[in-house]
């Protein structure tokens, strides 16, 4: 099983449309989590992080499920720059640092 | 800019080849991490550094050797290398290397190896 799993899309959603990327990770003792974007050809960069108790950043919310293991991401009113791929990034502290576990990605497409 | 920067931007290089790429973070960090992106791929960790003392080195190659003079700076030594090697190779940056910090990453170096 992959350590984090996310759909790789794409997803083609018209503007103003809602969006949710979904991502499972598989070791249960990741501590922290967070949703990175990367654009094409660029680096990635922190999009939100994401709390047991939920958290919202204006049009975007992500949510956690210890439980369940999965994380998730709603976007709002989609613009067109949000076309990016979405990264979703669980964390585990071991061996004296953070270990970070990036998934491939959810490529988002918004159209006009 | 995210204040980590990478040089060169673009590499190509044959496989007998020995190269070296640059990072330099002006961010005040005490952490700094390579990592690799291939093509429908992961990013993957390759070595962390934290205080100039390498924490993590996740199975890769030796032909592939990092150095880290300060805690500003960081280096990726390359020599022959495989065409499997060829990716984006992208530095990143955290305050530290313990806890919950976000990572800043630079533009990366796109690295061809023929």
């Amino acid at each position: 099983r992959k350590e984090v799993e996310q759909d790789p899309g794409p997803f083609n959603v018209p503007e103003g449309a809602t969006v949710a990327f979904n991502c499972t990770y598989s070791n249960s003792a990741s501590q922290s989590f967070f949703w990175y974007r990367q654009d094409c050809r660029k680096e990635p960069k922190l999009l939100m992080s994401v709390y047991s108790s939920g958290n919202e950043d204006g049009r975007f919310t992500a949510q956690l499920n210890r439980a369940s293991q999965y994380i998730s991401l709603l976007i709002r009113d989609s613009k067109l720059s949000d076309s990016a791929t979405y990264l979703c990034v669980p964390c585990l502290f071991s061996g004296g640092y953070q270990k970070v576990t990036f998934g491939i990605g959810t490529k988002l497409q918004v159209i006009p | 800019e995210t204040g980590v920067t990478q040089t060169p931007r673009h590499l190509v290089m044959g496989m007998t080849n020995k190269k070296s790429l640059k990072c330099e973070q002006h961010l005040g960090h005490n952490a700094m991490y390579w990592y690799k992106q291939s093509a429908k791929k992961p990013l993957e960790l390759m070595f962390v550094y934290s205080l100039e003392e390498r924490v993590e080195n996740n199975s890769v190659p030796s032909r592939f050797s990092p150095e880290c003079p300060n805690s500003s700076h960081l280096f990726l030594h390359l020599h022959t290398l495989q065409p499997e090697d060829s990716a984006l190779y992208l530095c990143a940056s955290s305050p530290q290397a313990a806890g919950d910090y976000e990572q800043y990453f630079g533009p990366g170096t796109r690295l061809t190896v023929t």
